[in-house]
């Protein structure tokens, strides 16, 4: 596609239910990053995959949060028995791989806006 | 930990005032630097980006953003906004390996014509 794109846009969850969210990055760019906006902060680091593997799972908040990559495309956060601090923005951003001192733009999706009730 | 500090969350000018948008980071290494923007309803957007060279960089609409090693800082300059500026801007940073971006919390500028 022409852009990274995430889906859904906007989801509401119960407290203690588990949500997924999608993303599908710009075809060829081999690497995808997924960050997270909490409201009036800046976006935070969650997880970079570069292919189908993490080498950089470092933001992940807690073992509630996973995600996956297949096929070198669409990516999957899973976040488990969700908790209220988890309502957020959640970003999508994909780039050509990183290469050796080489910074690749990342693109970034529209977002999933996630509403723990 | 590295860290991205933006000093003004939310700046207010009027049309053809001049922009400066403060960014200082706490990593004493080699960095790459980043401003990018969002405008109301739109995707985040890369603005400009510096990784090394002349500490001068200007990027798209007119921006421009010097680095300062000395002082840490990265701020982000328009001689005139225009309305159409309004969004909020984020710096970022990135150092060691990967893609890897720590973000400023962001400033909101708006601009009244």
């Amino acid at each position: 596609g022409a852009g990274v794109s995430q889906s859904p846009s906007n989801k509401v969850t119960e407290k203690g239910k588990d949500v997924e969210l999608r993303c599908d990055p710009i075809s060829g760019h081999t690497a995808l990053y997924w960050y997270r906006q909490r409201l009036g902060q800046g976006l935070e680091f969650l997880i970079y995959f570069q292919g189908n593997s993490a080498p950089d799972k470092s933001g992940l908040p807690s073992d509630r949060f996973s995600a996956e990559r297949t096929g070198e495309s669409v990516s999957t956060l899973t976040i488990q028995r969700t908790q209220q601090e988890d309502s957020a923005v959640y970003l999508c951003a994909s780039s050509l791989d990183f290469f050796g001192d080489k910074i690749n733009e990342q693109f970034f999706g529209p977002g999933t806006r996630l509403t723990v009730l | 930990a590295q860290s991205v500090s933006q000093h003004n969350h939310h700046v207010i000018l009027s049309e053809a005032a001049s922009l400066e948008l403060g960014c200082n980071y706490s990593y004493g290494g080699t960095v790459n630097l980043f401003w990018y923007v969002q405008y109301p309803g739109q995707h985040l957007q890369l603005l400009l980006k510096y990784f090394s060279g002349d500490p001068l960089v200007k990027g798209i609409k007119g921006f421009e953003a010097e680095f300062i090693k000395s002082k840490f800082s990265f701020n982000l300059r328009k001689p005139s906004v225009q309305w159409s500026d309004t969004a909020e801007y984020f710096c970022a940073v990135n150092s060691g390996g990967y893609n890897k971006l720590i973000f400023g919390a962001g400033t909101r500028l708006a601009v009244h014509p």
